[in-house]
């Protein structure tokens, strides 16, 4: 099944203490891209990757990193989690990037307390 | 000014009429636009792609797009109450690799 999975999918923890949220696409896709949504925010770009080794920064890429090491993985790391880090996260891949409709992992709901 | 604006609502609609949902975007050399379903703690979905102006049919649902008045809607025919979801605008950048998304409209078809 072409899928988009995300782990894990529920996290609570507290500030300072280094995660990472994978994300693994199967549908050999070129483009990967993190959001978070937040409450009268909407969707919000973090961090994107048009292909291997390639990342870009979105909207809001502070207090993240992200990496892009095999062409169906894209984590998304939070060095230092911050309480306005609290939000839901998703991960997204598309084939050629934003000309194509995008494929959304089922989201990470993060808690940082 | 928001890339990406849309009417939070919320909508509401009895079953069987038609809901209109609307988009307006600030970037003029955005070429692609995406309506995406979400439904409450879900991940989105795609309803429709469209990328040169006019309509775009697709069973129920039909996308309209006007570049030079910068906007795009969604008409749902005939609506279910399986409708009832927060619908979301996608527009991308017309520089760079960004997708741009509205804070999404909230729709609610009576039965």
């Amino acid at each position: 099944e072409a899928q988009v999975t995300q782990n894990p999918r529920y996290l609570i923890t507290v500030t300072g203490k280094k995660l990472t949220v994978t994300c693994s696409q199967n549908m050999n896709h070129e483009y990967m891209s993190w959001y978070r949504q937040d409450p009268g925010l909407g969707l919000r770009q973090i961090y994107y990757s048009m292909n291997v080794e390639v990342t870009d920064k979105g909207d809001v890429p502070e207090g993240y990193k992200v990496s892009r090491k095999e062409k169906r993985n894209f984590p998304l790391i939070l060095e230092s989690p911050s309480p306005n880090q609290t939000s839901l996260y998703f991960c997204a891949s598309s084939f050629f990037g934003t000309s194509d409709e995008q494929y959304f992992g089922p989201g990470t709901r993060l808690t940082v307390t | 000014q928001k890339e990406v604006e849309q009417n939070s609502g919320p909508l509401s609609v009895p079953e069987g009429a038609i809901a209109s949902l609307n988009c307006t975007y600030s970037d003029r050399g955005s070429q692609s636009f995406f309506w995406y379903r979400q439904y409450s703690g879900k991940s989105p979905e795609l309803i429709m792609s469209i990328y040169s102006n006019g309509d775009k049919e697709d069973g129920r649902f039909t996308a309209q797009l006007n570049k030079a008045s910068q906007y795009v809607s969604l008409l749902i025919r005939d609506s279910q109450p399986s409708d009832s979801a927060t619908y979301l605008c996608a527009v991308n950048k017309n520089t760079g690799n960004q997708f741009y998304f509205g804070t999404g409209t909230s729709l609610t078809v009576i039965p």
